[in-house]
């Protein structure tokens, strides 16, 4: 009966692969977003979907791909994985995109380790 | 650019005495302010929210005071409990737009 779900929870690769992070809610909510947590623990935004389209897209580099199949699912594909991409990835949702009123549901995190 | 900062690291609180997180944020904008808790190796979960509209919001042992004229919040836990260590993350934003969040706090509560 998990709200918001990720896989893999840890993942460790080469750099230069190409790897993919899934979410799934089973909330019912319009709006999911992805965050990346660095090493210096701040939570930042890199997209927002509602309803399957993209609302906000933050200054983030084109290798990373978000891809929102219906709106129950935000996946995260990253080309060309480097160093610095290592960090913590949350999924979120939320009933609605108005942080005013609705406040953000998390997934565990996927650890991903760039060596 | 950190709008929302949260200057202390670490804080160590004995069981049952008060713990008091700090918040402070430079974009005047921010209308909408909220708390999450974090365990280890798990997602960051919903604890209290306060609109810019009001000063103070009280949700059990939880409560959150802003002070918009020092563009500073924070967070009162009465009494701490040993299940309260956790990572607490303020964040803000500005309506219909992203959340902004802090770097958190990590408190300990010692039985």
């Amino acid at each position: 009966d998990t709200a918001v779900s990720q896989t893999p929870k840890y993942l460790v690769t080469q750099m230069g692969n190409d790897k993919s992070i899934k979410c799934e809610q089973n909330l019912g909510h319009d709006t999911m977003y992805w965050y990346k947590q660095d090493s210096k623990k701040f939570l930042k935004i890199m997209f927002s979907y509602n309803n399957k389209e993209l609302i906000i897209n933050e200054t983030v580099p084109n290798r990373f791909s978000p891809k929102s199949p219906d709106k129950a699912h935000l996946n995260l594909h990253i080309n060309s994985l480097e160093l610095g991409d290592s960090a913590v990835y949350f999924c979120a949702s939320s009933q609605d995109g108005l942080a005013k009123y609705n406040e953000q549901f998390f997934g565990p995190g996927t650890r991903l380790t760039v060596l | 650019d950190q709008q929302v900062k949260q200057n202390s690291p670490s804080l160590s609180v004995q069981e049952g005495r008060i713990s008091i997180l700090n918040c402070d944020y430079t974009n005047s904008m921010f209308d909408y302010f909220l708390w999450y808790k974090k365990y280890p190796a798990e997602g960051p979960t919903f604890l209290i929210s306060i609109s810019s509209i009001k000063d103070k919001n009280e949700d059990g042992r939880f409560t959150v005071f802003l002070n918009k004229s020092a563009k500073h919040l924070s967070l009162h836990i009465v009494p701490s409990q040993p299940g309260d260590s956790a990572v607490y993350f303020c964040a803000a934003s500005v309506s219909y737009d992203k959340v902004i969040f802090g770097p958190g706090t990590s408190l300990s509560v010692i039985p």
